[in-house]
């Protein structure tokens, strides 16, 4: 069966400081892979989507950036935090059928982040 | 107007009843419909899935699809405490990388 690992479940940063959250999927191959952030009591914002290693879309202007640098590895990052980039970060996974058609998306437990 | 609209909430009601959850779309390329439940400062867990239009049923949850109404819904029968919960619509359209767009998501109590 297909797991999917996200840490830290919290974190605390100043502002200024780096951020490094990393994600990753186990039991499947060539993922989608997807970074979501939520804010209280919002839904969920899409911020970066992956179909393969290396490729990387955004899909808002921000102070983030996301990397994959393994099939099944997402990873999201700042230079320098702001305050406004506190919120509920989370990773999610689905399984492209062929034809590309689409598949249901299955999430992390969240990294619910600080900034100070 | 935004793409996927849902009523916050909070919704209310008493352990049993039957709870009615809907979110509306503009987006008529929408093809997958998906129902998500969260509990608090937990990540989303998928409840039901659909395809176009149509009903699908599993144990008390049942997802209704109305493509010409652009209207989708999420029943729950004999609603219990364990049902408290945020509700969160979501759909993607073909060939989008299987990017979801999601509805605000509503808010539930089953109260005992």
């Amino acid at each position: 069966s297909q797991t999917i690992h996200q840490w830290p479940a919290t974190l605390v940063q100043p502002v200024g400081s780096p951020l490094s959250l990393e994600c990753t999927v186990e039991g499947t191959s060539n993922p989608n892979l997807y970074w979501y952030r939520q804010a209280a009591g919002r839904g969920l914002q899409l911020l970066f989507y992956s179909v393969g290693i290396g490729q990387i879309s955004s899909e808002v202007p921000q102070n983030l950036s996301a990397s994959r640098p393994q099939d099944r590895q997402f990873i999201l990052s700042s230079k320098k935090l702001l305050l406004s980039d506190s919120g509920f970060y989370l990773c999610a996974w689905s399984k492209p059928l062929s034809g590309r058609m689409n598949t249901e998306a299955f999430f992390g437990q969240g990294t619910r982040l600080t900034v100070v | 107007q935004k793409e996927v609209e849902q009523d916050p909430g909070p919704l209310s009601v008493p352990e049993g009843a039957i709870v009615s959850l809907n979110c509306t779309y503009s987006n008529s390329a929408f093809q997958y419909f998906m129902w998500y439940r969260q509990y608090s400062r937990k990540g989303p867990e998928l409840l039901m899935y659909t395809y176009s239009s149509g009903n699908k049923e599993d144990g008390r949850f049942t997802a209704q699809v109305d493509k010409s109404s652009k209207y989708i819904s999420l029943f729950i029968r004999d609603s219990q405490p364990s049902d408290s919960a945020t509700y969160l619509c979501a759909m993607s359209a073909r060939n989008q990388g299987g990017k979801l767009i999601f509805g605000q998501g509503t808010e539930l109590s089953v109260k005992p």
